[in-house]
């Protein structure tokens, strides 16, 4: 399969713990978004990398959420110190072109993360 | 106003028939487009971009309308298959790459 990986696909925690989750994107994506959704709702966008660089981070991204995507290639979401309003869909998504403004985003499977 | 707003639905229709969504954006600059399916549980997929002069695939037509900032798409001959939540999504040319995503229209296609 030569998709979007997401690990883990859930994660139950207790409030006050860290956790981090993982994306593969397609290879040689360039672009890669971090999205949360939760119910009813659609995805809410995160943050966003072009290669190794992150450009962009969401007012929603508090200092207790961080991501990385050091050579480029995957990149983690780490939560610390979660609550329970961080319970939520975290999708990843990857897009293969860096000419276009925007260009089609292909998602991950997601990682179900529940804050007890 | 939210950036992105569009009816949640649900559109409860019979198989055969043509059904169409809306959706607004707030900010005129606003480039890009699209219409993403969600089926439940799963993730988003790209259903189709949504293009100055309109565009068809199939049964499915998009079309932007800058003047009333919004963009439709148009389902005809409605199949079961179709039964999902439709997103729209707006990259609003705020100078980064962001992308805003709509709430859904959910559609129930019944036999």
């Amino acid at each position: 399969d030569t998709g979007v990986s997401q690990n883990p696909r859930h994660k139950i925690t207790k409030r006050g713990q860290n956790v981090t989750f993982r994306c593969d994107p397609i290879s040689e994506h360039n672009r890669l978004y971090w999205y949360r959704q939760t119910l009813g709702q659609g995805p809410e966008f995160l943050t966003y990398f072009q290669n190794e660089a992150q450009l962009e981070k969401s007012r929603l991204l508090s200092d207790r959420f961080s991501a990385e995507r050091p050579k480029g290639s995957f990149s983690t979401l780490e939560i610390q110190r979660t609550e329970q309003g961080d319970s939520a869909m975290y999708l990843c998504a990857s897009s293969p072109r860096l000419a276009a403004l925007t260009d089609t985003q292909y998602f991950g499977p997601g990682t179900r993360l529940t804050v007890l | 106003r939210k950036e992105v707003e569009q009816d949640p639905g649900p559109f409860n229709v019979p198989e055969g028939a043509t059904v169409a969504f809306n959706c607004t954006y707030s900010n005129s600059a606003s480039q890009s487009f699209f219409w993403y399916r969600q089926d439940c549980r799963k993730e988003p997929k790209l259903l189709m971009s949504v293009y100055s002069s309109g565009n068809e695939d199939g049964r499915f037509t998009a079309q932007l309308n800058r003047a009333s900032q919004y963009i439709s798409l148009l389902i005809r001959d409605s199949k079961l298959s179709d039964s999902a939540t439709y997103l729209c999504v707006v990259n609003p040319n705020t100078g980064g790459f962001k992308t805003i995503f709509g709430a859904g229209t959910r559609l129930f296609v019944k036999a």
